[in-house]
């Protein structure tokens, strides 16, 4: 598995954004980098993925390094409802199925 | 559009009776993927179905066992119920076969089980 490195915790000020790293050095070509987030006690909700480009949705934009080892997830004007814990998963692809690793992911506390 | 729908939302049993928790996959979607998030922890894999066969499954014990229905709904039984089997269980849909990539998996609000 390619596994990922993320810090266990960060703050962000309300309206400022938020740069959540994430390193995956072991990753390989054809393995995709998922970001989710859990708010507390409700399901994983699906934020954004990417291959080797930069990738921006209605949420947030995620920047991969070009050797693919790390990536950052940018909420641009993060809110108090972005308060979550948020995961970088690399997927594996196995015979057949694919899953999703969860780590410890990174506990985001957005403040006034 | 309806998400991923799960039931009951909470259930309490007691040890060593048997449990069947429900998950109606977003609408168009094949997959369906099962996960446990024991308190404090990311969720773990436990299966994946697509197209009504088993495609995958986690480290987890015979105790456990599922099916998806050719509506694409899915059940999760667990029989003989553990007190360490007290946890949010997740369910996760997505469209495709699991081994195209990528894959994106949404996922339920889960069913909250308590073991006593």
């Amino acid at each position: 598995d390619a596994k990922t490195t993320q810090p266990p915790s960060m703050d962000c000020a309300e309206g400022r954004a938020a740069n959540l790293p994430c390193n995956h050095s072991t990753i390989s070509g054809n393995e995709y980098v998922y970001w989710y987030r859990q708010i507390h006690s409700q399901g994983p909700q699906y934020i954004i993925h990417g291959l080797k480009n930069n990738e921006t949705n209605e949420m947030a934009s995620l920047i991969i390094t070009e050797d693919r080892k790390s990536s950052t997830l940018i909420l641009p004007h993060a809110t108090l409802r972005d308060t979550a814990v948020y995961y970088c998963i690399v997927s594996r692809v196995n015979s057949g199925y694919s899953t999703l690793t969860f780590g410890k992911g990174t506990m985001l506390l957005v403040s006034p | 559009d309806a998400g991923v729908t799960q039931s009951p939302t909470h259930l309490i049993k007691t040890r060593g009776q048997h449990v069947t928790l429900r998950c109606s996959p977003i609408s168009g979607h094949k997959s369906v993927s099962w996960y446990q998030q024991v308190l404090g922890q990311g969720p773990q894999f436990i299966f994946q179905y697509y197209e009504k066969e088993e495609r995958g499954r986690g480290n987890f014990p015979d105790r456990f066992s599922a099916r998806q229905f050719p509506n694409y709904s899915s059940e999760l039984n667990v029989n003989a119920l553990l007190l360490g089997d007290s946890a949010l269980y997740l369910c996760a849909s997505s469209l495709g076969d699991p081994t195209g990539t990528p894959y994106e998996q949404y996922f339920g609000p889960g069913t909250r089980l308590t073991v006593t």
